[in-house]
């Protein structure tokens, strides 16, 4: 049982370039989510989904796309990437949000 | 605005002492609170969550407990290790998706 698989672990962008990071999960969570981790502080949501079709925007989405064509993945979709978006990110699953969350073990991504 | 606070940033012990990290919150309507683990480079380990309605939430030498009415939940760790060194981080769910997480408490146990 695989939990939530995060791709890649290491990232360098330049500025300006794009990328997506990739976010599946073997538990058939219908919950998925999107946060960043910056130094010394506790993680923000990006980008939610409730469902295959469904995606909605946490605290902090400017400057990321999300799409959930299924069950299994949620991608997080960068444009043009900006130094502020140095962070590591993390995608979590839920069968329940009363019940908990698992997480992935994150993305680091560098901007320069 | 739910905010969710954790003090000491950082915390540093010799092996075997009993601690206390704490987490405050300033919105007391909250669904459950959850205590993480993370560990240098790797993801979120959950510990332990506890319902509103509990007080308090029990797993081998961790202890988690919940007042909502003073916005305060602690995480005791008895007898503490060595590999209890990682950063401990607490987080409120208030429904509609929303976790809210503190910076986190960084512990260091000294052998």
């Amino acid at each position: 049982n695989a939990g939530v698989t995060q791709t890649p672990k290491f990232r360098i962008l330049k500025i300006g370039q794009s990328m997506t990071l990739q976010c599946t999960q073997d538990m058939n969570h219908n919950y998925m989510y999107w946060y960043r981790q910056d130094p010394g502080m506790g993680l923000k949501l990006i980008y939610y989904s409730v469902g295959a079709g469904i995606t909605d925007k946490g605290e902090v989405p400017n400057g990321y796309n999300v799409s959930r064509s299924t069950t299994e993945d949620f991608p997080l979709r960068l444009e043009l990437a900006a130094p502020s978006q140095t962070s590591v990110y993390f995608c979590a699953s839920s069968m329940d949000p009363n019940y908990g969350y698992t997480f992935g073990s994150g993305t680091r991504l560098t901007v320069v | 605005k739910q905010e969710v606070t954790q003090i000491p940033a950082a915390l540093s012990v010799p092996e075997g002492e009993n601690l206390v990290l704490n987490c405050s919150f300033t919105d007391s309507a909250i669904y459950n609170l959850q205590w993480f683990r993370q560990d240098p480079g790797k993801g979120l380990t959950s510990l332990l969550l506890i319902q509103s309605s509990q007080r308090e939430q029990t797993s081998g030498r961790l202890n988690a407990s919940l007042d909502k009415s003073s916005g305060r939940s602690t995480l005791y760790i008895a007898a503490s290790q060595p590999g209890d060194s990682a950063t401990y981080l607490c987080a409120v769910n208030r429904g509609a998706q929303k976790l809210v997480f503190g910076q986190g408490t960084r512990l260091t146990i000294n052998p």
